[in-house]
């Protein structure tokens, strides 16, 4: 079992729409959770991080973390053309705080 | 400027030859970080280092090493290149846990 997974896509969305992305960890002393927006050919971006259970919103963005069922997700309202990259999920470790590890990543296409 | 730079962006080389990346920073943080990205595979850590004295193997750490030079200087080098090694490499540096990335360098093994 990958460390950190996510759905590696495509995953297309219509503009306007909600795009929902997900991603699941093993390791359950993790504390901080993180995504990143990788356009491409360029380098990763982050755009929200989270500690506790529940809900994080910054503008369009909202992360859910639920350290129960070990899952993240990151919610993208009103999509744009300009959301379409690809997204990683980024977990940190219980050995070692400053050692992430990172998902693959998951394909969001926003279709006009 | 850029608060992280990579040399070179792009690099076409032989099987066998040996090649150093370079990174460096302007953020002042002590933590630096070498991942390479493959499709499919995300990012994977080669090599990280919390301070100029440290420096830890990452989960793909065969056939690479590293020097850090100063605090803003974090080197990676391939002994001997080999045609798996084709990839891009980023360096990030952290403070915390937010990891920053530099534009990456795009290694080309023939």
């Amino acid at each position: 079992q990958k460390e950190v997974e996510q759905n590696s896509g495509p995953l297309s969305v219509p503009e306007g729409a909600i795009a929902s992305l997900n991603c699941t960890y093993s390791d359950r002393g993790s504390q901080s959770f993180f995504w990143y927006r990788q356009y491409s050919g360029k380098s990763p971006e982050l755009i929200m991080f989270i500690y506790s259970n529940g809900d994080k919103e910054d503008g369009r963005f909202t992360a859910q973390l639920n350290k129960a069922s070990q899952y993240v997700s990151l919610l993208i309202r009103d999509s744009q053309p300009s959301d379409s990259a690809t997204y990683l999920c980024a977990v940190n470790t219980h050995s070692s705080a400053s050692k992430i590890i990172f998902g693959s990543g998951t394909r969001l296409s926003i279709r006009p | 400027d850029a608060d992280v730079t990579q040399t070179p962006r792009n690099r076409i080389t032989k099987t066998g030859k040996r090649i150093m990346l370079e990174c460096s920073q302007t953020k002042g943080h002590d933590r630096m970080y070498w991942y390479r990205q493959d499709p499919g595979l995300g990012l994977r850590l080669i090599y990280y280092s919390f301070d100029v004295k440290d420096i830890n193997k990452g989960e793909i750490s065969d056939g690479y090493s590293v020097s850090r030079q100063a605090q803003a200087k974090f080197s990676l080098s391939l002994e001997s290149a080999i045609p798996n090694q084709t990839a891009l490499y980023f360096c990030a540096t952290s403070s915390g846990d937010t990891q920053y990335f530099g534009p990456g360098t795009r290694l080309t093994v023939l």
